[in-house]
Formats: structure tokens, sequence, C-alpha cells
């Protein structure tokens, strides 16, 4: 069985460009969760999903960032007109259910330079 | 604010040796914690997962411990294999949350 996928594995972006990063879940998952991670740190929520409903996006850093997940499986995170502050790999994970009970399953992350 | 505090920060240790990590949380009401292993350009892989009334949790060489009265764990690694070299991240979660808090975690170097 696949695990989550996400593409492109690395991306570089001019600053002020618009960015597409997908996520691909483990096929059933009704739960999809973003994160963005920093150099030497651990994840930092963005936003997740339960089906195609986005139930929390509470950790989207500005307005620019908008994800979506029209179909209730794969999902895209947009970052619009980039900035240097957003180079981070960026984590998809997803999970049979919707809290901390249920396992996220990660996939490797896209890492993002913005020049 | 719900936080989760690990030490050390890193740690070099030589291949063969045992280490402790350390997790100190304050989110609540508390759920569960779990422990992730994550490879250098690899997403998070789950260790671990404790609720409030286990204790201690085995996986192989790994063993997690959970004192819930004091709000802190460690994951214990048994002769360390260099394999082992990764970020182990502490994963607490809230109970009636949908998502969970990262801590920063502990990148191990385990040396020949």
């Amino acid at each position: 069985g696949a695990g989550v996928s996400q593409s492109p594995r690395y991306k570089v972006a001019k600053r002020g460009q618009d960015v597409a990063l997908r996520c691909d879940p483990i096929s059933g998952h009704v739960s999809l969760f973003w994160y963005q991670q920093a150099l030497g740190q651990g994840p930092e929520f963005l936003t997740y999903f339960q089906n195609e409903a986005q139930l929390d996006k509470s950790g989207l850093p500005s307005d620019r960032f908008f994800a979506e997940r029209p179909e209730g499986s794969v999902s895209t995170l947009k970052i619009q007109r980039t900035q240097q502050e957003d180079s981070a790999v960026y984590l998809c994970a997803s999970s049979t259910g919707t809290g901390g009970s249920y396992e996220q399953y990660f996939g490797p992350g896209t890492r993002l330079t913005v020049t | 604010k719900n936080q989760v505090e690990q030490s050390p920060q890193s740690l070099i240790i030589l291949e063969g040796k045992n280490c402790t990590l350390q997790c100190n949380y304050t989110v609540s009401p508390f759920s569960n914690l779990r422990w992730y292993k994550q490879d250098t350009g690899r997403g998070p892989v789950s260790l671990t997962i404790m609720t409030f009334s286990e204790n201690t949790k085995s996986n192989g060489r790994y063993t997690a411990t959970l004192d819930a009265d004091t709000k802190q764990s460690s994951l214990h690694i048994t002769a360390s294999q260099l394999s082992d070299s990764a970020s182990y991240i502490c994963v607490v979660s809230a109970a009636n949350a949908g998502k969970s808090t990262f801590g920063d975690g502990t990148t191990l170097t385990v040396k020949p």
C-alpha cells in the first residue's frame, strides 16, 4: 500500500511568485493535515480537513496561504506572493479519523526555498 | 497556551550506548502523547503512543514513559545503533481537539 506522497519534493521560487504544493493522502483516510517545519524545529500546524471540509485553519500564517481538498482526497496548499520567510519544509499527514488518538501518517515533505 | 518542551536539543552518543530524551508539556485536557522519529529528509514516523492511564510503552529498543501528574515523558533508547540517528519529536494531543502540539525535537547522533 502506498503511503502519503507529496509533490514536488523540492521547489525553488523567486520572491513574489505563487506556488502550489500537492498532497496525496493514504486512500480512505478522512483527515488530512498540513504542517510547516522550519530548520531545526518541530512541525507547526497550519490547517486540517475532515473529508472536504476545512475544520481548522488557525495555523495559516497569513491570507497568502490557502488550502483546499475539493473532493476529500488530494489536497493542495497554495502560497501566493511568496516571501523569504515562507522557506521551510511543508509536511502533509493523513489519518483515519480526527483527533489525537488517530495516528497521523506523514509524507516526505516539500522543501520550499524562496530566493 | 499548549506547549511541549523537549530536552536536550541535541545529543551525541557512541554506538551501543543508551540514552534518554525528555519531554515536558502543558497541554490540557490531556488525551495522549506520541513519540515520533524523523529521519533527515523524511516525514515523522510514530514510535509509541500513551494515554493517561499508561505509564510505559515499549517498541523494540525504544521505551517511553509517562507521568501524567508531573506532565513529563521520556524516551529511552537501549543499545543505540547508527540508524537511530534522527530527530525525536514529542507530540501531545488534547482531548476533543483535532490538532496536536509538537515539540521542536531532540536531534540524536549515534557515532561508531
